[in-house]
């Protein structure tokens, strides 16, 4: 069966640092892969996808950036960070079929 | 206006009872309709996956999508505690790959 891992779980960084958040899926080969931001009382608001190695499609500019260096691994990185990049950060995976799977999530407060 | 409009909530009711959840959509050319549960501080977990309009059943959930009227339900029959949670209503079109969120029903089954 399909795995989908997120580290770390939560996370407290001070606004202008670095952020990198991976998210990597076991049990599948070549998957579709999402990251996804839930702010408070909002819905998931899709960040970026890939449909293969090394390539991403953004869907909000940001100064947030996606990277997937492996079929199975996805990471979110920024530069530095700001106070209203605070939220839940999910990451899916979907198939050949049009379900999407979700893994747990990280949560970021940036302070 | 936005593509998913879903009531907020919070919604109470108590064991035992039929719950509905409802999403209302705009973009006519959706085609496949999830509805996830999301509990406190996790991801979201796919429940029901319906294509076009129609039913489908899985245990003491039914979901049911109305094209015509571009309205989509979730219930789900002998509520239980454990069924407390936020309920996301998710749909897209063929062919894309994002999906389009509503922005949850917090639901809550009181004993």
């Amino acid at each position: 069966s399909q795995t989908i891992h997120q580290w770390p779980a939560t996370l407290v960084q001070p606004v202008g640092s670095p952020l990198s958040l991976e998210c990597t899926v076991e049990g599948t080969s070549n998957p579709n892969l999402y990251w996804y931001r839930q702010a408070a009382g909002r819905g998931l608001q899709l960040l970026f996808y890939s449909v293969g190695i090394g390539q991403i499609s953004s869907e909000v500019p940001q100064n947030l950036s996606a990277s997937r260096p492996q079929d199975r691994q996805f990471i979110l990185s920024s530069k530095k960070l700001l106070l209203s990049d605070s939220g839940f950060y999910l990451c899916a995976w979907s198939g050949h079929n049009n379900e999407q799977f979700f893994g747990p999530g990280t949560r970021l407060t940036v302070l | 206006q936005k593509e998913v409009e879903q009531d907020p909530g919070p919604l109470s009711v108590p064991e035992g009872a039929i719950v509905s959840l409802n999403c209302t959509y705009s973009n006519s050319a959706f085609q496949y309709f999830m509805w996830y549960r999301q509990y406190s501080r996790k991801g979201p977990e796919l429940l029901m996956y319906t294509y076009s309009s129609g039913n489908k059943e899985d245990g003491r959930f039914t979901a049911q999508v109305d094209k015509s009227s571009k309205y989509i339900s979730l219930f789900i029959r002998d509520s239980q505690p454990s069924d407390s949670a936020t309920y996301l209503c998710a749909m897209k079109q063929t062919g894309a790959n994002n999906l389009f969120f509503g922005t949850g029903t917090r639901l809550t089954v009181i004993p």
